[in-house]
């Protein structure tokens, strides 16, 4: 079974200011992918940044980027120049990739932007 | 990107009752859609696999007879929660899957049982 561990119930940051979210996963596959949604009060679900287990490079997407750890199964969110529009709950998921689709979500963060 | 709806938003029904969740893909084909149900402040949970023209693939602990999968077409999938009772009352989740495995959400299904 894969499980997806999010330690930080709630986060807050300084508008402007940079935070790091901290995921960790079990899993023994060696084909995965790991993402990033965020949920805002309005519920809709949203990508936010996507990585594949068998690629070395950190994704980037924006002001957002990820620490992709595989070794050590960890998987940390960095949101640079942090937007009031950032505050929402944010889940990590993980994906086998013999079973595309199926996410499998941490308890999630929720993150708070301060003015 | 893609644009999933779902229908109803909200929905209050007495206990007893069955309540129908529609998901519907709207610009784009779907042969594959997932329910997720997320309790308050806490996580969605994968409930099942929808394939278009087949039968839905359920998750460990979810009961298949209490809610029904169909897929008839590969735009709309739709959840049926049989018998509804207090302690189905959640938010339901579908997502919905293209044919380059990129998954986009639905907004999401409030039930409250009486």
């Amino acid at each position: 079974a894969q499980t997806v561990t999010q330690s930080q119930p709630e986060m807050s940051v300084q508008e402007a200011e940079t935070v790091t979210l901290s995921c960790t996963y079990d899993t023994s596959e060696n084909n995965y992918y790991l993402f990033w949604y965020k949920q805002p009060p309005s519920r809709q679900m949203i990508l936010v940044i996507r990585q594949e287990a068998y690629k070395q490079q950190n994704a980037t997407e924006n002001r957002f980027s990820v620490n992709f750890q595989k070794a050590a199964k960890s998987f940390s969110l960095k949101i640079s120049d942090s937007q009031l529009g950032d505050t929402a709950m944010y889940f990590c998921a993980f994906m086998r990739g013999s079973t595309l689709g199926r996410l499998y979500f941490g308890r999630g963060t929720q993150l708070t932007v301060w003015p | 990107g893609a644009v999933v709806s779902q229908h109803p938003s909200r929905v209050i029904c007495k206990s007893g009752t069955s309540v129908k969740i529609e998901c519907r893909s709207l610009d784009f084909q779907a042969t594959t859609m997932f329910w997720y149900r997320q309790f308050p402040k806490q996580s969605l949970m994968l409930m099942a696999t929808s394939n278009e023209g087949s039968k839905a693939t359920y998750e460990q602990g979810v009961e298949k007879d209490k809610f029904l999968i169909n897929h008839a077409s590969l735009t709309l999938s739709t959840l049926t929660v049989t018998s509804a009772h207090p302690e189905d009352s959640s938010f339901y989740i579908c997502s919905a899957q293209d044919r380059v495995n990129e998954q986009f959400f639905g907004p999401g299904t409030r039930l409250t049982v009486l």
